[in-house]
């Protein structure tokens, strides 16, 4: 089983700071990862995927990638109330170009 | 108009009965998935289709069927419908890459 984990939380932040989302994945040949954004009891939203080692960067968000330490952030500049959602980690293993394993989620409460 | 299109969006059904869970979408995507979602146990890929003459079992794929009756069509059915399988139900789409999938809205189903 392809493991993909986070840390369920909840996290809280006052608004204006920045949050910093976390998820580990198992399978060493993982090519493709992606966070997305879910309200409750909406659909999931996708708002980074990452390809590479490094950081990607669009508008407050900024997702990490580290292959080496099977690690992948997502960090949210300038946290808003809005920001509020269960964040989930999914990863695209490097043996099939069509499932996705997703992890539990993490869930973020932005403080006004 | 959304791209991925789910209906019903809720259901409620009794123990026993059979029920069809309908997909449609407009992205021209060629994959298509189905989810559910229950708490505490996140996504979990029930069944997934390449194309019209390709469809693969995921994860649980046990107690449910699925027909692609189309490139933009894709139906999930309970043919004996338990308690069990309240959950949220997803439908997905992704281009041939597999890499970004796209959720429907969501259909919340309740065996009772």
């Amino acid at each position: 089983q392809k493991e993909v984990e986070q840390n369920s939380g909840p996290l809280s932040v006052p608004e204006g700071a920045i949050a910093s989302l976390n998820c580990t994945y198992s399978d060493r040949v993982s090519q493709s990862f992606f966070w997305y954004r879910q309200y409750s009891g909406k659909s999931p939203e996708l708002i980074m995927s990452i390809y590479s080692n490094g950081d990607k960067e669009d508008g407050r968000f900024t997702a990490q990638l580290n292959k080496a330490s099977q690690y992948v952030s997502l960090l949210i500049r300038d946290s808003q109330p809005s920001d509020s959602a269960t964040y989930l980690c999914a990863v695209n293993p490097g043996n099939s170009g069509y499932a996705l394993n997703f992890g539990k989620g993490t869930s973020l409460l932005v403080t006004p | 108009d959304a791209d991925v299109t789910q209906t019903p969006r809720n259901r409620i059904t009794k123990t026993g009965k059979r029920i069809m869970l309908e997909c449609s979408q407009t992205k021209g995507h060629d994959r298509m998935y189905w989810y559910r979602q229950d708490p505490g146990l996140g996504l979990r890929l029930i069944y997934y289709s390449f194309d019209v003459k390709d469809i693969n079992k995921g994860e649980i794929s046990d107690g449910y069927s699925v027909s692609r009756q189309a490139q933009a069509k894709f139906s999930l059915s309970l043919e004996s419908a338990i308690p069990n399988q309240t959950a949220l139900y997803f439908c997905a789409t992704s281009d041939l890459t597999g890499y970004e999938q796209y959720f429907g809205p969501g259909t919340r189903l309740t065996v009772t």
